[in-house]
Formats: structure tokens, sequence, C-alpha cells
């Protein structure tokens, strides 16, 4: 089982830069989510899709865009990068109110 | 400033010791998760708590909601090195039950 499959990596960018991030679960779950990850902030959360066709600001959304293109995908995107920026970026997916998330391995983001 | 506030932020302690975590808020959660993470990869589900007041058990580890749903605490008995990780506790905030908010985290080291 793949579960949920983040791509790419790693990634550095420049100032100014933009770039998608991708993310597909093969779980069929409802929910899907997008956090950021810094040292001693734990995990903030971005963005969420309750379901598929709807989209929601969470606790950091702005310079971020999201996209919920199907029940699989769910995309991230830094229209102009900013070194404040760098992080790692975590995708999640649930199935029903109160599941567990499953997470994907992470997108390390380095802006220079 | 985060909805969750985990303290300590730092655990580094002996084989065999015991710990508490702490995770606060002022606000009133539906319902609280608490998650491990290792590092390169995404956080693990441990438990869910639902009812105020309610305790869980893990093996070791013993988890406890706040009577008033605010509040929750970890306690691990007779750690062992392979407890050593991130701990993360995360709520469903304000009864947008899709709305998964993270604490700051603790990090725990065991030593053998």
């Amino acid at each position: 089982n793949a579960g949920v499959t983040q791509t790419p990596k790693f990634q550095v960018l420049k100032t100014g830069q933009s770039m998608t991030l991708q993310c597909a679960q093969d779980m069929n779950h409802n929910s899907m989510y997008w956090y950021r990850q810094d040292p001693g902030m734990g995990l903030r959360l971005i963005y969420y899709s309750a379901s598929e066709g709807t989209t929601d600001k969470g606790e950091v959304p702005n310079g971020y865009n999201v996209s919920r293109l199907n029940k699989r995908e769910f995309s991230l995107r830094l229209e102009s990068a900013a070194p404040s920026q760098t992080s790692v970026y975590f995708c999640a997916s649930k199935t029903f109110i109160g599941s567990p998330l499953h997470f994907g391995n992470g997108t390390r983001l380095t802006v220079t | 400033t985060q909805l969750l506030e985990q303290s300590p932020q730092f655990l580094s302690i002996q084989e065999g010791e015991n710990l508490t975590v702490y995770c606060n808020s002022s606000s009133v959660f539906s319902s609280l998760q608490w998650y491990r993470q290792e590092p390169g990869e995404g956080p693990v589900l441990l438990v869910t708590v639902v009812t105020g007041g309610e305790v869980k058990k893990l093996k070791r580890l013993t988890f406890q909601f706040g009577d008033a749903r605010k509040d929750s605490s970890l306690h691990i008995t007779a750690a062992q090195p392979g407890d050593t990780g991130l701990y993360l506790c995360a709520g469903y905030y304000g009864g947008a039950t899709n709305k998964l908010i993270f604490g700051t985290g603790t990090l725990l080291a065991v030593q053998p």
C-alpha cells in the first residue's frame, strides 16, 4: 500500500520562484490536509479539504493556494516563495470524523 | 500563539524513569489525539480521547483528557529508548470537526 505519497521529497527555490507540491492518497479518504513543520512549532495547518470540491483555510494560509483536483489529489502552490516558507511540508488524509490522520513522509523545502 | 501548548518542549531522561507530557489550551476541543513522530517520517496516531475525564492506556502509556476538554496529559511509565521521538497532541477545533490543530510538540530522548 502506498498510502499518502508526496512529491518532491526535497526542493530548493530562490526567493520569488513558484512551485507546486503534489500529494496523492490511495485509501479513498474524504479529507486531506497540508501542514508545515518548523522547529519548536509542532505542525501548523495551512489548508484543508473536508471533501472533494471544498477547501478551507487553516492557521497559516497566507502565501499559499491549494487545489483539490479530485478525491485522490490535493496540491499546495507557492506563487512567490519567501525565505519564511522554508519548512518541512506534510500532506495527510483521513476518512471520517475523528479518524486518525495518515501522513506522507514530507517535502523538505528551502527558499534562499 | 498556538491554540495547543505542550510542555515540556524537550525532555531527556534515563531508561526506566517515568515522565508526563502536558497539552493545554484555553479552548474546548470535541476530541483530542496524540501522535508520535520519528525523524524523517510523518506522525503516527497513538490514541484518541473523546469524553471529558477519559483515561486510556496503551501498554506503558496512559492518556488523560481533562474534565473540561481543554487539556490532556500523556504519562509514560518506565521509559525505554524505543519511546524516543516527538510527541504531538492534536484537537478538532471550534466545532468544525475536520479542522485538526496540532500542539507545539514535546521532543523526548530516552538514554539507555
